[in-house]
């Protein structure tokens, strides 16, 4: 089964762009990436998905390279609501979920 | 608001009890997913269900048990409880289930104390 990793905190300031990678070494060919955000007291809110290479929406943009074993979240110009947990999803194909344990990003003023 | 509904909100109650934890998903969604959100384990994924069946499991404990009805609202059932069990349940939903990966709206969750 894959088993996702990724930093436990992150700071930034505003006005920057935040990266967060994370580690999926056991990807299987048809597990899927998805990175989802999470307010303290709500459910987490999903923010993209990929399967390779890269996807961009309106919030943020999925960096995956050919060997899909690492993803990386990319989030433009953030603000001091965007601070929040930032989980990393991998799975799907194999009727498995694999959850990171979540990056904590704080965004400073 | 995400259109999955919870309840109870909060479910306070003693070790060795049994419980039922509810979730009505959004309206058109077919897939019911249950997780256990604890501090020292993050999201764990449970067990999932499609249209009534079920689609695929997690670490669902033994004591842990799961249905979804026809009308597809889905109940979560603890039984036994530890201390240990105490933690935030989320139930979400979407359109398909696995191994099709989708979009998962979240409830706001039942948070669940153990004494």
């Amino acid at each position: 089964l894959a088993k996702t990793t990724q930093p436990i905190s992150m700071d930034s300031y505003e006005g920057q762009e935040v990266n967060i990678t994370c580690s999926h070494n056991n990807i299987a060919t048809n597990d899927y990436i998805t990175w989802y955000q999470q307010f303290p007291s709500q459910g987490p809110r999903f923010i993209i998905q990929g399967y390779k290479t890269k996807v961009t929406n309106e919030v943020a943009s999925l960096f995956i390279p050919a060997d899909r074993k690492s993803s990386t979240l990319s989030l433009p110009r953030v603000s001091l609501s965007d601070t929040a947990v930032y989980y990393c999803l991998v799975g799907g194909g194999n009727y498995q979920l694999i959850w990171g344990a979540g990056t904590k990003l704080i965004i400073k003023p | 608001d995400s259109g999955v509904t919870q309840t109870p909100k909060h479910l306070i109650t003693a070790t060795g009890q049994r419980v039922t934890l509810r979730c009505s998903p959004r309206s058109g969604d077919l897939s019911v997913y249950w997780y256990q959100q604890s501090l020292d384990q993050g999201l764990q994924f449970l067990i999932q269900y499609y249209n009534g069946e079920e689609r695929a499991k997690g670490n669902i404990l033994e004591r842990f048990s799961a249905q979804q009805f026809p009308d597809l609202h889905s109940e979560l059932n603890l039984s036994s409880l530890e201390l240990g069990d105490s933690a935030l349940y989320f139930c979400a939903s979407s359109r398909w289930g696995l191994p099709e990966v989708n979009e998962q709206f979240f409830g706001p969750g039942t948070r669940l104390t153990v004494l």
